[in-house]
Order: structure tokens, then sequence, then C-alpha cells
């Protein structure tokens, strides 16, 4: 059974660090690799995508990379902002076709950005 | 416009009622899933309708009952709950189930469901 793991749990940084947030998964069997983030009390933001053939994928200040044959995925988040504040959730697809869309979430990393 | 749209946005029932969650897409996706998530838990999966069609149900209690009635709709019935399904209901979609290394899921901002 897949199990995905974020470390930390909480993080607290002052505006304009850079950072990095972890995500490991057992089964190196996955097909892709999402990260999300959540606001209080709303849906899921889609943030990257990373195929499985991928390492890494970029949009603005977030940079993702895969490693999957160590099974580990990390989200670099360049000069934080106080609007960067939410969890951040990685989740893993096992496969294409008629199972996908079955994500396995980790616990996610609450990101509080002070001014 | 990568928009998922969820009505209600909160909705209380009593453990006999009969209510439905609605959820709405417009960008031609082809693959439609429901998840729950639970206080300061990750979501689950419920269920995915791919191509209108039931292609994964998680075990779900019959009392949630799901209908796709075309590509853009998808409702979840709600029957007889209990106050432990209290919970954030999310809809989401994919443009396709993965073919090529995968299709970004959308999150709607999803429905709160409350039990009494």
């Amino acid at each position: 059974k897949q199990e995905v793991t974020q470390i930390p749990a909480a993080l607290s940084v002052p505006e304009g660090e850079n950072l990095v947030l972890n995500c490991s998964f057992t089964d190196s069997a996955i097909y892709n690799l999402q990260w999300f983030r959540q606001d209080p009390g709303k849906g899921l933001t889609s943030l990257l995508l990373i195929q499985s053939s991928q390492r890494e994928q970029t949009s603005g200040r977030l940079n993702a990379s895969l490693d999957k044959s160590s099974g580990r995925s990390t989200l670099y988040i360049a000069a934080s902002q106080p609007g960067d504040s939410a969890t951040y959730l990685c989740a893993v697809s096992k496969g294409g076709g008629t199972s996908y869309g079955k994500l396995t979430f980790g616990q996610g990393t609450i990101l509080t950005v002070h001014p | 416009d990568t928009e998922v749209t969820q009505t209600p946005k909160h909705l209380v029932m009593g453990m006999t009622n009969k209510k439905s969650l609605k959820c709405e897409q417009h960008m031609g996706h082809r693959a439609m899933y429901w998840y729950k998530q639970k206080a300061k838990k990750p979501p689950e999966l419920m269920f995915v309708y791919s191509y209108e069609k039931l292609s994964i149900n998680e075990s779900v209690p019959s009392r949630f009952s799901p209908e796709c009635p075309n590509s853009s709709l998808l409702n979840l019935h709600l029957h007889a709950l209990q106050p432990e399904d209290s919970a954030l209901y999310l809809c989401a979609s994919s443009q396709g189930t993965g073919t090529g290394g995968g299709n970004t899921i959308y999150f709607g901002e999803g429905s709160w469901l409350t039990v009494v």
C-alpha cells in the first residue's frame, strides 16, 4: 500500500526566505506526482504536476523535483511571501486509465510566512 | 478557465433528509471525481467517473449515491447520513485519465456538509 509522508508538518519562516518542502512515498511505481496548496476552509489549487519520466517542473517561484527511484519529491519556494501561507499537499497517482485520479495524499505541510 | 464549481458551499441536513451536492465544469474534462476531506486530514477518494461511467467506487456506503448526467455535471445524492459524514466534499476533474503521463486534476472549492 502506498504511503506518502511530508516533512516538516509545519514551517514558519520570515518573508523573503527560500524554503523546501519534502515529500516521500514508499512505492516508486508511480504514474505522476502533483503538488497542491489548500487555504483554510477552501479547495485544493493545483501547483505543479511531474510525470514519472520527468525530473522537475517549474512555475514562477515554484520548482518541484522528483527522484522516483528514491521515492522523493521536493517543492522549492523562492522568495517566500505572506500570501504563500497555506497547507501544501503532495499526491501520487498509481496509474493511468480507469485507476487515474486515485490520488494518495500526504498529510500536508502547514506553511506560515510572516512579514 | 480552470474552474470546477460546486454548490452549495454549505449544507446542514438532518439524518433523515435527502439532499444533493452538485458539481459543474466547462473545461471539456472527461473524468470527474468526488473526494471527502475530514478536518485536518488529507482528501480521500470516493468515486471516479470516466466518460460518464462510474469506474471507481472506493467502497463508499450506499447512503452516498453519485450520478453523472452528462460530461459537465456530477452530482452526489445524500440520504440517511450520519453525523460522522460531516466533512468537506470536494469535486475534481481532469481532461483525461492520465494517458501519456498525466493530466492535472483540478479541484473545486468544496461543499461543507454538516449532518445533525
